[in-house]
């Protein structure tokens, strides 16, 4: 059964280096999107993404992060300048359309030291 | 604002115990509901869902959740729970006014079955 995979499954940084967070998307879907959830708080949206383009972003999603879909199969999220706070999961998803439900993927750990 | 209720956040029960979490949403309008399951150490995975038509919808592993649209509940069920089903459970949902382009998560129950 086709899944979204994430790697890596934890990383370690120090606080203002940046991080690049990758996902491979289920193989025909054309909507990814980026969560995370901070340790005891629920899940976030952060962004979606459809046609190489942002369709939507949270109040999170701020000038610090970026996604990029490099090729074919990748779907990355780019913190420029990691800060503590921004230690979280992050999951990615992806889904076949835009009503449909989406599958995550097992998540990153984040640790900003 | 846009949001997510789950009223517990900590259920305990012994085997075949019923089971019955809640969840209430504030959207008007069209919704799309879902039920997640985040067994421990693994990712999360869909239990159920409900796009439209009839309002009792059967998920995987012998649950169901009920949408009520007067309520704005969709909550979720299962007559007999096993020590296998000890996981944290998220309803969540998406909106038309939303665009559809992002999933709104309650806070999540963590429930633990004894055996």
């Amino acid at each position: 059964e086709p899944e979204v995979t994430q790697t890596p499954s934890h990383q370690v940084t120090q606080m203002g280096q940046e991080v690049i967070l990758r996902c491979v998307p289920i193989s025909n879907h054309l909507y990814f999107y980026w969560y995370r959830q901070i340790l005891g708080q629920k899940v976030e949206f952060l962004v979606s993404f459809y046609n190489n383009e942002i369709s939507e972003k949270s109040e999170i999603f701020d000038d610090q992060f970026s996604v990029e879909r490099p090729d074919g199969s990748n779907f990355t999220l780019k913190i420029r300048s990691t800060k503590l706070e921004d230690s979280a999961m992050y999951f990615c998803a992806s889904s076949e359309a835009l009503k449909r439900e989406q599958f995550f993927g097992p998540g990153t750990r984040l640790t900003v030291l | 604002a846009q949001s997510v209720s789950q009223h517990n956040h900590h259920v305990i029960l012994s085997e075949a115990a019923s089971l019955e979490l809640g969840c209430n949403y504030s959207y008007g309008g069209t919704v799309n509901l879902f039920w997640y399951v985040q067994y421990p150490g693994q990712h999360l995975q869909l239990l159920l869902k409900y796009f439209s038509g009839d309002p009792l919808v059967k998920g995987i592993k012998g649950f169901e959740a009920e949408f009520i649209k007067s309520k704005f509940s969709f909550n979720l069920r299962k007559p007999s729970v096993q020590w296998s089903d000890t996981a944290e459970y998220f309803c969540a949902v998406n909106s038309f006014s939303g665009g559809y382009n992002k999933l709104i998560f309650g806070a999540g129950t963590r429930l633990a079955v004894h055996p």
